[in-house]
């Protein structure tokens, strides 16, 4: 079976300083990944995805990823956090053309 | 190109009642899928379909249904509505032409309010 662990609900950060959202997969083959952001009262909009090229992934807003599978994990990070970034934060699993597995969400506050 | 949508954005109904939340997907995209939200249970996946046909479903019960349309647009239906079933009801649409093409792009979702 394949899961997906987000090993905070909630990470506060200061505005400027970086942001780090842990994720661990548990999957039989290579799955892709993904990270998704939904802000209050919104859809949900992709950030990044790996699938099975690049180990580090940028996305957008400066957020990147690194897929590591001898640690079963796709960490998100941005160097220097903005207000605007304050939002919930999907770590998702997929594998071939099988339903999206989400974990529970990380809510990122970002302190003025 | 215009981007997921959904009809209505906000719903209230009451128990018993049934409701239709209607999803067009990106143009060119031939899958749809539909997610429940929920403060304690999270995304969860309802459903997804492919060129009319359902492909997937998950683990929720029989009154919750869908449909597509030749045009990729599609419906969900939830029959006999219970106080648990308020949620937002999210739909997220792809192209699904190759098995690495796996990205799907989400609409603003529905907010049910069930009464």
């Amino acid at each position: 079976a394949q899961s997906v662990t987000q090993l905070d609900s909630h990470v506060s950060v200061s505005e400027g300083t970086p942001v780090l959202l842990r994720c661990n997969y548990s999957s039989s083959y290579s799955p892709s990944l993904f990270w998704y952001v939904q802000h209050p009262n919104k859809g949900l909009q992709l950030l990044l995805k790996y699938t099975s090229a690049a180990t580090l992934v940028k996305g957008i807003n400066g957020f990147e990823a690194e897929f590591k599978k001898s640690e079963t994990s796709f960490h998100l990070t941005k160097p220097s956090a903005h207000m605007s970034d304050a939002a919930e934060y999907f770590c998702v699993l997929s594998f071939g053309n099988e339903k999206l597995t989400f974990g529970t969400g990380t809510r990122l506050t970002i302190i003025p | 190109k215009a981007g997921v949508t959904q009809t209505p954005r906000y719903l209230i109904k009451t128990r018993g009642q049934q409701v239709t939340l209607s999803c067009s997907p990106i143009s060119g995209h031939r899958s749809v899928s539909w997610y429940q939200q929920t403060p304690g249970q999270g995304l969860q996946f309802l459903f997804e379909y492919f060129s009319e046909t359902q492909r997937n479903k998950g683990n929720f019960p029989g009154r919750f249904s869908g449909r597509q349309f030749s045009n990729s647009r599609s419906e969900m239906n939830v029959s006999t509505l219970e106080l648990g079933d308020s949620a937002l009801y999210l739909c997220a649409s792809r192209i699904a032409d190759r098995a690495y093409n796996v990205e799907q792009f989400f609409g603003p979702g529905t907010r049910l309010t069930v009464l």
